[in-house]
């Protein structure tokens, strides 16, 4: 089964700053890493696919990188929507797998 | 507009059994890989299954092999989750997702509540 380790757990930042998360696979995985956004109530939304692929309707802030092994999302400026879980996931290989989550509150 | 509209959820025993179903619209449901994805209260994301379009691969978390089916009906628009030796630990959300290995998940029903309790 692949690991996926997502870092850190919680990330406190204000309105304005710049976010990175990282999600790091046990094994190389390609770019097969989608990243997904989760609000309290709601079901998880794409935010990036294949790694670096904005889905639909995802605003320029978001952006995606690296492959094998070593992934980052990145959110250029917060917004105060932003504030949300996020999490990793890997479509390489089964069974998909998910990251434990990166939490991203407000400061 | 792709929607996806999870039912029938519900409160059940330890040992019993419980079918979820998910209507698919705004896709060409046929062609498309389609999973289940839960979530334990306070926690995080775990897929649980996948079928392909033609119901030929049906892969399972392994917690679950044994105990829940998955399936579909194209001419339906509509895939299934067979939850049978229903246990504690498979309380959760229960997500339809449109995708699985071969096209990445991009989209996620509201999801039903799957609680056993005795």
């Amino acid at each position: 089964e692949i690991v996926l380790t997502q870092s850190p757990a919680t990330l406190s930042l204000s309105p304005g700053e710049r976010a990175s998360l990282s999600c790091r696979a046990s094994q190389s995985i390609s770019s097969s890493l989608s990243w997904y956004q989760q609000k309290p109530g709601q079901a998880p939304r794409l935010l990036i696919f294949d790694a670096s692929n904005r889905a639909t309707g995802i605003p320029a802030r978001f952006s995606g990188s690296g492959s094998g092994t070593d992934f980052t999302l990145t959110i250029s400026s917060l917004e105060s929507e932003d504030f949300a879980v996020y999490y990793c996931h890997q479509r390489s290989d089964w069974p998909l797998t998910f990251g434990g989550g990166t939490k991203v509150e407000i400061k | 507009e792709v929607q996806l509209l999870e039912s029938g959820g519900g409160f059940i025993q330890p040992g019993e059994s419980l079918r979820l179903s998910c209507a698919a619209s705004g896709f060409t449901f046929s062609t498309s890989g389609m999973s289940w994805v839960r979530q334990a209260p306070g926690k995080g994301l775990e897929w649980v299954s996948s079928i392909s379009y033609n119901s030929e691969f049906t892969p399972y978390v392994d917690s679950v092999k044994g105990r829940f089916t998955i399936s579909r009906d194209n001419s339906k628009n509509t895939v299934f989750l067979q939850m049978n030796s229903l246990r504690v630990e498979d309380t959760a959300v229960y997500y339809c997702a449109k995708g699985a290995m071969s096209r990445p998940i991009d989209y996620w029903g509201q999801g039903t509540l799957v609680t056993v309790s005795s």
